[in-house]
């Protein structure tokens, strides 16, 4: 199994570009979800979703849209960046009765 | 308002010493709780969780938590510290019926020295 899979690994951008980030689970899970971390801050909560179908705003969703049309895989857009979106971005996968979650890799995005 | 906070941003440690690594929260109710591993370059890895029971929790790659109620605290201890075990440690908590969203602290990093 690979488990939780993030694409693309790097990447970046100009300010006002679009982009789209990928992450793949063959868990199986319901839940999944999309962080940032940024230094001194901790990983903070964008966007998740608790099936196929549906999402949710997290801590800092602004920014930032989500799709979840498969189980298995969940999108995060930005529609026009800008600079403080530079971070590592990080998704993960739960399922529901189960605390703990698994991360992908992350994508490292800097935006100019 | 929901917190962790973890109040040093590194330890260092001598090889084969014990560690410690400090975690506190502010979540009402009773949470769950939870320390994640980030090697350099690398996703966060699942540590341990306390859900219930044993104040005293074994985790992967010999590290144990105490969990403490009265002082809501979770901190992360190895008895002998090994300088592969230098790392960013994240301490998280998630509330009861809250879809798993976790809430994270700021990060610890571990410099262990030989």
């Amino acid at each position: 199994n690979a488990g939780v899979t993030q694409t693309p690994k790097f990447r970046v951008l100009k300010t006002g570009q679009s982009m789209t980030l990928l992450c793949a689970q063959d868990m199986n899970h319901e839940y999944m979800y999309w962080y940032r971390q940024d230094p001194g801050m901790g990983l903070r909560l964008i966007h998740y979703s608790v099936g196929e179908g549906t999402t949710a705003k997290g801590e800092v969703p602004d920014g930032y849209n989500v799709s979840r049309l498969k189980k298995q895989n969940f999108l995060l857009g930005l529609e026009s960046a800008a600079p403080s979106q530079t971070s590592v971005y990080f998704c993960a996968s739960s399922y529901p009765t189960s605390p703990e979650q698994f991360f992908g890799p992350g994508t490292r995005l800097t935006v100019l | 308002a929901q917190s962790v906070a973890q109040p040093e941003d590194q330890v260092n440690v001598a090889e084969g010493n014990p560690l410690t690594v400090k975690c506190t929260y502010s979540v009402s109710g009773n949470p769950y709780l939870f320390w994640y591993v980030q090697y350099p370059n690398r996703g966060l890895q699942f540590l341990l969780k306390y859900i219930t029971g044993d104040n005293l929790v074994k985790g992967s790659y010999g590290f144990e938590a105490e969990f403490n109620k009265s002082q809501t605290s979770f901190h992360l201890k190895k008895p002998s510290a090994l300088v592969s075990d230098s790392a960013l440690y994240f301490c998280a908590v998630r509330r009861l019926g809250h879809t798993g969203k976790l809430i994270f602290g700021q990060g610890t990093t571990l410099q262990v020295k030989p």
